[in-house]
């Protein structure tokens, strides 16, 4: 089976740094992608890690490991717009399977 | 807008009825895909079409049927559902073998 644990809430002021973990058990692992979703909003997407390693877009960046199945996504001088549910999903065989965690909701206070 | 759109947004239906999901990309993709996103789970993937080919079938139950005529259109029927399979229906579509998948804002269905 497959399996992904991140942690269901996490709070932050404006401007901190939060870190949102993820752990997977999976076969056939291909990579870790990450993803938003704002209440009423499509899953729009924010990264993807294939190697192990640092990934940077602008005030995200994300992280894996696939020694330790984890990996997290880490999000720079939040804004209240951030606040909302995040996502990882294991890509797993054929590429296009995606597998979903539960999601981390996150919400950003003045 | 992602490029991806649904129709209807919203949906109520009985367990008798005959209904259909439409889902349309204008973004060139090859691949497209239905997801199931209930309360506290995850979204779960219920259909995969690469290539207008139907390539994973998450054993989902037999009264929801997937169609895909062309790479930009996707349906969803529905028939006999039942009040658990209330949900919002996600598609998305991507480009095959791309980690980018693009959803679309999804249809709130509720079965009475």
């Amino acid at each position: 089976g497959q399996s992904l644990e991140q942690p269901s809430e996490v709070t932050a002021v404006e401007g901190a740094i939060v870190q949102i973990n993820c752990t997977y058990q999976t076969s056939g692992f291909y990579g870790l992608s990450w993803y938003q979703q704002h209440d009423g909003g499509a899953p729009t997407f924010l990264s993807y890690n294939g190697l192990d390693g640092l990934e940077e877009t602008g005030r995200f960046s994300s992280f894996l490991s696939r020694s330790d199945s984890y990996g997290y996504l880490l999000l720079q001088e939040l804004q209240m717009k951030d606040s909302a549910s995040y996502f990882c999903a294991v890509r797993v065989r054929g590429f296009q399977k995606l597998v979903f965690g539960t999601g981390t909701r996150l919400l950003v206070s003045p | 807008e992602t490029g991806v759109t649904q129709t209807p947004r919203h949906l109520v239906m009985g367990m008798t009825n005959k209904k259909s999901l439409k889902c349309e990309q204008h973004l060139g993709h090859n691949a497209m895909y239905w997801y199931k996103q209930s309360a506290k789970k995850p979204l779960e993937l219920m259909f995969v079409y690469s290539l207008e080919e139907r390539v994973e079938n998450n054993s989902v139950p037999s009264r929801f049927s997937p169609e895909c005529p062309n790479s930009s259109h996707l349906f969803l029927h529905l028939h006999t559902l039942q009040p658990e399979d209330s949900a919002l229906y996600l598609c998305a579509s991507s480009q095959v073998q791309a980690p980018e998948q693009f959803f679309g804002p999804g249809t709130r269905l509720t079965v009475l």
